[in-house]
């Protein structure tokens, strides 16, 4: 099993549409990361979370660390959201653990 | 401030040669992670480097090495390439490395080994 688990793996939604990505994690963390990836390669770092919640724009990232869970929401989803979008953990020794990734189609 | 950069964007290598990747981190970042993304694996943990010394290594063999610059520049090199060596290699930048830093990612550097 996966130390860092994402779901869904595949999500195609409408524009507008509000979305959830959902990561899971099973190994004692100090902070989470959120981050996207387009094609081509480059990485952007959304978010990164060691309680609570954030707000950036359209985007609403969630940690609770009891549950050892986190959740990325979008909000009025537009094409341009399309990426793929990964989770990792930051789990000690200076390496980020990363999920799988979920790639997200917001068709017009 | 500028980003971070990797140098080249694409690489193409055949089996066996040796390759040398180039990362330069943000201004005043002195730890730099190297990350490798194959379409099997996903992102794999290849080692982190501060002040010019690397203080974890992931589970790669020792083909895969390196090293850090007093500029916080970091380079990674990859010898006697194979094909499963085709992916696309990612650098991190972060203040000093650790839990609670934000990392900030190079563009990738898409590495084809024919």
């Amino acid at each position: 099993k996966n130390e860092v688990e994402q779901s869904p793996q595949n999500l195609t939604a409408q524009e507008g549409e509000f979305i959830t990505i959902n990561c899971s994690y099973s190994v004692g963390i100090s902070a989470l990361h959120w981050l996207q990836q387009h094609p081509g390669g480059g990485i952007v770092s959304l978010f990164m979370l060691s309680s609570g919640k954030k707000k950036h724009g359209r985007l609403i990232a969630t940690i609770n660390i009891q549950e050892k869970h986190s959740s990325l929401h979008i909000t009025a989803s537009h094409p341009r959201d399309s990426a793929v979008y990964i989770c990792a953990v930051s789990g000690g020794n200076y390496q980020l653990i990363w999920g799988a990734g979920t790639k997200l189609i917001i068709k017009p | 401030k500028a980003g971070v950069t990797q140098t080249p964007r694409y690489l193409i290598k055949t089996r066996g040669q040796q390759v040398t990747l180039s990362c330069s981190p943000i201004s005043g970042h002195r730890s730099v992670s190297w990350y490798q993304q194959t379409p099997g694996q996903g992102l794999q943990f290849l080692f982190e480097y501060f002040s010019e010394t690397q203080r974890n290594k992931g589970n790669f063999p020792g083909r895969f090495s390196g090293r850090q610059f007093s500029n916080s520049r970091s380079e990674m090199n990859v010898s006697t390439l194979e094909l499963g060596d085709s992916a696309l290699y990612l650098c991190a930048s972060t203040l000093v490395g650790g839990e609670y830093t934000e990392a900030f990612f190079g563009q990738g550097t898409r590495l084809t080994v024919v």
